[in-house]
């Protein structure tokens, strides 16, 4: 079955701790993508990744980081540094050539208690 | 990336079509129609894209007016599982793929 896992689904952390999502996909896409979604808001780009071991900055990435070590798997890691880290965490992976439709996973609901 | 405009929420009755309209008058020539649709509490999911001529596939139809100012996304039979909030997105290729989702039409089946 191909597609885009996140895990996992939901996550309970303390202030003050890093944790880090999974993004797997085996789709065989090159570039992959972040977007953080809040309460009846649309999604912000966080950071993305067009090939293996490269990666920018998206709109909100301070209190973030990511890895690309293989094309399967785009790691965030949210950082004790990111102040509002309470939200909903999407991650993509693209097609390539033409439209270049994006293609999301299910989503990690983050939760700083 | 054009902006687009779509309402803010439909309703539409079970088994009958919805008809989810979006405009995009400063859509350029190599731009994209895209439309995604996501459900309480889940991922994105893409239903359909366009560039100048209509679009059908397994969940949807798209129709894109001649001079690609306004398209329709069409769902011929609406279900219940179909309410969602529907977002006309349109985009060309760029180095960085990033989608920019705005407000988006909240569809509302009813029974």
């Amino acid at each position: 079955d191909g597609g885009i896992t996140q895990s996992p689904k939901y996550l309970f952390r303390k202030e003050g701790q890093n944790v880090t999502l999974s993004c797997e996909q085996n789709l065989n896409h090159d570039a992959m993508y972040w977007y953080r979604q809040d309460p009846g808001q649309g999604l912000r780009l966080i950071y993305y990744s067009q090939i293996v071991n490269d990666f920018q900055k998206g709109d909100i990435a301070e209190g973030y980081s990511v890895s690309r070590e293989k094309k399967e798997s785009f790691p965030l890691t949210v950082t004790s540094a990111q102040k509002n880290p309470t939200a909903f965490y999407l991650c993509a992976s693209r097609t390539s050539g033409g439209a270049d439709t994006q293609y999301f996973g299910p989503g990690t609901r983050l939760t700083v208690l | 990336d054009a902006k687009t405009t779509q309402p803010t929420s439909m309703d539409c009755a079970e088994g009958r079509a919805a008809n989810l309209p979006c405009n995009h008058s400063t859509i350029s020539g190599n731009e994209y129609v895209y439309w995604y649709r996501q459900i309480h509490s889940q991922g994105p999911q893409y239903i359909i894209h366009g560039l100048k001529n209509n679009e059908t596939n397994e969940m949807a139809s798209l129709i894109i007016t001649e001079d690609r100012k306004s398209s329709t996304l069409i769902l011929p039979h609406a279900t219940l599982r179909d309410t969602a909030v529907y977002y006309c997105i349109v985009k060309g290729s760029s180095n960085t793929g990033k989608l920019i989702f705005g407000q988006g039409t909240t569809l509302q089946v009813k029974p």
